[in-house]
C-alpha cells in the first residue's frame, strides 16, 4: 500500500515571500501520479497542480511549481509570491496509474498560514 | 465548467438514524470516489465505482452501503448513525477509461453530516 508523508503540520509565511511544502511517499510502483490539494477554511478541495512520474519536467502553475524528485520519493510544492489568499491546508496526494485501483491516497496535511 | 453535485449540504441526524447522501459526478466521469474527512484529518477513503461497478473499497463501516445508478449518480447510505460519524463527506469524480491519463480527481463541496 502506497504511503504519503507531511512532515510539516503547520508553516507560516509573510505575503509575497516563498514557502516550499515538503511531501514524501512511499510506493514500489513505478508509474503514477502525484497532486497537490488545497483546502481553504471553505474546505472545498481545490486541486492546484499535478505531475506525472514518468515526466522529468517539474510541472509549474502560475505561481506554483513542485521540486519531483523520483529516485528520493519526494514531491514538494513552492508558493511563490504569497498571498493571502493562499492560506489553507495544503495536502499531497498519491495515485496509481493502472488497474483498477485509482482512489487517491492523502497525507496528513500541512496548514499554511499567509500573514499580512 | 460543470462540477461535482452533492447534496444535501448539511444534514442533522440524531444517533441510530438513517442518512442519504447524493453525488451527481462531472458529465462523462465514469468513476466516483466516496471519502470521509473528519475534524483536522485528511481525507479517508470509503469506496469508489466504474462503470457503475464498485472498483475498490477502503475504510467503509459496515453499516454504511453505496451504490451507483444507470445515470451515473452515486449514493452513500448510512445507518444505525453514530456520534463518530460526524464528518465532512467528499465525492468526486475522475475519467478513468480507455484513452484518459492523468485524470485528476474532482471534489464536490461535500456534505457536513452531525449525528447528535
Amino acid at each position: 500500500a502506497q504511503t504519503v508523508t507531511q512532515s510539516q503540520p503547520e508553516m507560516s509565511v509573510q505575503e509575497a515571500e516563498t514557502v516550499t511544502l515538503s511531501c514524501t511517499y512511499d510506493t514500489s510502483e513505478n508509474n503514477y501520479y502525484l497532486f497537490w490539494y488545497k483546502q481553504p477554511p471553505s474546505r472545498q478541495m481545490i486541486l492546484v497542480i499535478r505531475q506525472e512520474a514518468y515526466k522529468q519536467q517539474n510541472a509549474t502553475e502560475n505561481r506554483f511549481s513542485v521540486n519531483f524528485q523520483k529516485a528520493a520519493k519526494s514531491f514538494s510544492l513552492k508558493i511563490s509570491d504569497s498571498q493571502l489568499g493562499d492560506t489553507a491546508m495544503y495536502f499531497c496526494a498519491f495515485k496509481n496509474s493502472g488497474g483498477s485501483n485509482y482512489k487517491l491516497t492523502f497525507g496528513k496535511g500541512t496548514l499554511l498560514t499567509v500573514n499580512p | 465548467a460543470a462540477g461535482v453535485i452533492q447534496s444535501p449540504r448539511h444534514l442533522i441526524k440524531e444517533k441510530r438514524e438513517t442518512a442519504t447522501l447524493k453525488c451527481y459526478p462531472i458529465p462523462r466521469h465514469d468513476t466516483v470516489y466516496w471519502y470521509q474527512q473528519g475534524p483536522g484529518q485528511d481525507p479517508q477513503f470509503l469506496i469508489s465505482f466504474y462503470e457503475k461497478m464498485q472498483s475498490d473499497k477502503g475504510s467503509i463501516p459496515d453499516r454504511f452501503s453505496a451504490q451507483q445508478f444507470s445515470d451515473y449518480h452515486s449514493e452513500l447510505n448510512m445507518s444505525s448513525l453514530e456520534l463518530g460519524d460526524s464528518a465532512l463527506y467528499f465525492c468526486a469524480s475522475s475519467l478513468e477509461g480507455t484513452g484518459s491519463y492523468n485524470s485528476p480527481l474532482h471534489f464536490g463541496n461535500g456534505t457536513r453530516l452531525t449525528v447528535t
